[in-house]
């Protein structure tokens, strides 16, 4: 298995209130990124990271930022939970753009519940 | 809009029946199609990536397969271990992100 580790695997939180969620790699890849799932959506991209510091929005931003300080680690913060946050959170790691060249390799996500 | 849509959606097969999936792509300019297979609970895991058409991929009992507009994931005598959602996303040129199809959950029955 690829070296990612996202933390928390579960967790329980209400509306309104702020949400981190990590991801870290042991590959030293340069490009990281957050995707959420949900039954009839499918993976849809949230953020992804190509450097320290270098983030950029993907397709479902709104609500969600990101800050990457580190080379190994990638945090999605959700800045006031809503319900439509509840999901499934996986971040992925590649050593190329997108994942074009090379695979993405996935964590085992972050089960996320917004009541 | 670059899209990706897979069918079925849900398979149910016997031991050993030989079946395939179909992954229908619409992207400006492939530059990888993906497949992943995604167990309960876990994150995608990657299985292969096509280039061009006409190139296959084998592994085990499963072999993917590229057009100039679907992938074929074909799965020859599949055994209980097999039963997961397997997942095919495309990459297009210059794009920064895949773009991933809503996966067939695959079912083996023994």
């Amino acid at each position: 298995d690829a070296g990612i580790t996202q933390s928390p695997r579960h967790k329980v939180t209400e509306t309104g209130t702020p949400v981190t969620l990590r991801c870290h790699q042991t590959e030293n890849h340069r490009y990281m990124y957050w995707y959420r799932q949900d039954p009839g959506h499918g993976l849809r991209l949230i953020h992804y990271s190509y450097g320290v510091k270098d983030t950029d929005k993907g397709e479902v931003s709104d609500g969600y930022s990101v800050s990457r300080s580190k080379t190994e680690d990638f945090l999605l913060t959700l800045e006031s939970a809503t319900s439509s946050q509840t999901s499934v959170y996986f971040c992925a790691i590649s050593e190329s753009a997108g994942g074009a060249d090379s695979p993405l390799h996935f964590g085992n996500g972050t089960r996320l519940t917004v009541t | 809009e670059d899209q990706v849509t897979q069918s079925p959606e849900a398979l149910r097969l016997q031991e050993g029946e030989s079946s395939s999936l179909n992954c229908s792509y619409t992207v400006s300019g492939l530059r990888g199609l993906f497949w992943y297979r995604q167990d309960p609970g876990k994150g995608p895991e990657f299985l292969f990536t096509l280039y061009s058409a006409g190139e296959e991929k084998e592994k085990e009992r499963l072999k993917a397969t590229l057009t100039k507009k679907e992938s074929f994931l074909h799965i020859t005598a599949p055994k209980p271990e097999d039963s997961a959602t397997y997942l095919c996303a495309a990459g297009s040129q210059g794009a920064q992100k895949l773009v991933f199809g809503q996966g067939t959950r695959l079912t083996i029955n023994p």
